[in-house]
């Protein structure tokens, strides 16, 4: 049974500083990783999807890896901004299409 | 503009008085998922369609139910619902094929009372 998780559960750091949040998962036959944003009271946005095939992917300040044979993502954020303040999802989308979600990381970003 | 769209944004029932959430999408993607999520918790998918093949988890209960007219609506069907079934309800959609990247709506935040 594929398990995803995600350290630290809240982070919090200075405007501007680079900064990396992790997700590991126990079952590498995935299909995809998707890391999701999430603001309070609202619903997921997609950030980034890598296919089991590719090694990261990227877009604009947000780099995030996969290493399937050691079972994990991280998911980069390049000069913080505090409008980047959100919990961070990851998700593990496995062959069965189930798509199996960590806890997430609170990142806040402080001024 | 808007792709998936989940009506109501906020929901509040008494505790037994029975609750539809509906989910709308553009895309015309043949999968929709229901989650359920609870504060400060990973979403947990409850059920979800390909086509009009209806796939309900194992553990999913049975106070939760769905519907899937056609290809563009969904609804969650809560028959009887308890203080534990108070959470964000996100409906999320994917493609036949190609990436499989899921595409979430806003969510319903259901209340009871």
């Amino acid at each position: 049974k594929q398990e995803v998780t995600q350290i630290p559960a809240a982070l919090s750091v200075p405007e501007g500083e680079n900064l990396v949040l992790n997700c590991s998962f126990t079952d590498s036959a995935i299909y995809n990783l998707q890391w999701f944003r999430q603001d309070p009271g609202k619903g997921l946005t997609s950030l980034l999807l890598i296919q089991s095939s590719q090694r990261e992917q990227t877009s604009g300040r947000l780099n995030a890896s996969l290493d399937k044979s050691s079972g994990r993502s991280t998911l980069y954020i390049a000069a913080s901004q505090p409008g980047d303040s959100a919990t961070y999802l990851c998700a593990a989308h496995d062959q069965g299409g189930k798509l199996i979600f960590g806890q997430g990381t609170e990142l806040s970003v402080k001024p | 503009d808007a792709m998936v769209i989940q009506n109501p944004r906020y929901q509040v029932t008494q505790f037994g008085k029975p609750v539809t959430l509906s989910c709308s999408q553009t895309l015309n993607h043949n999968v929709m998922y229901w989650y359920q999520q609870k504060s400060s918790q990973a979403p947990k998918l409850l059920f979800h369609y390909y086509d009009k093949d209806f796939n309900n988890e194992a553990d999913t209960p049975d106070n939760f139910q769905s519907r899937r007219p056609n290809t563009s609506f969904c609804f969650l069907d809560i028959r009887s619902p308890g203080l534990g079934d108070a959470a964000m309800y996100l409906c999320a959609t994917s493609g036949p094929t190609g990436s499989g990247e899921l595409f979430f709506g806003e969510g319903s935040r259901l209340t009871v009372l």
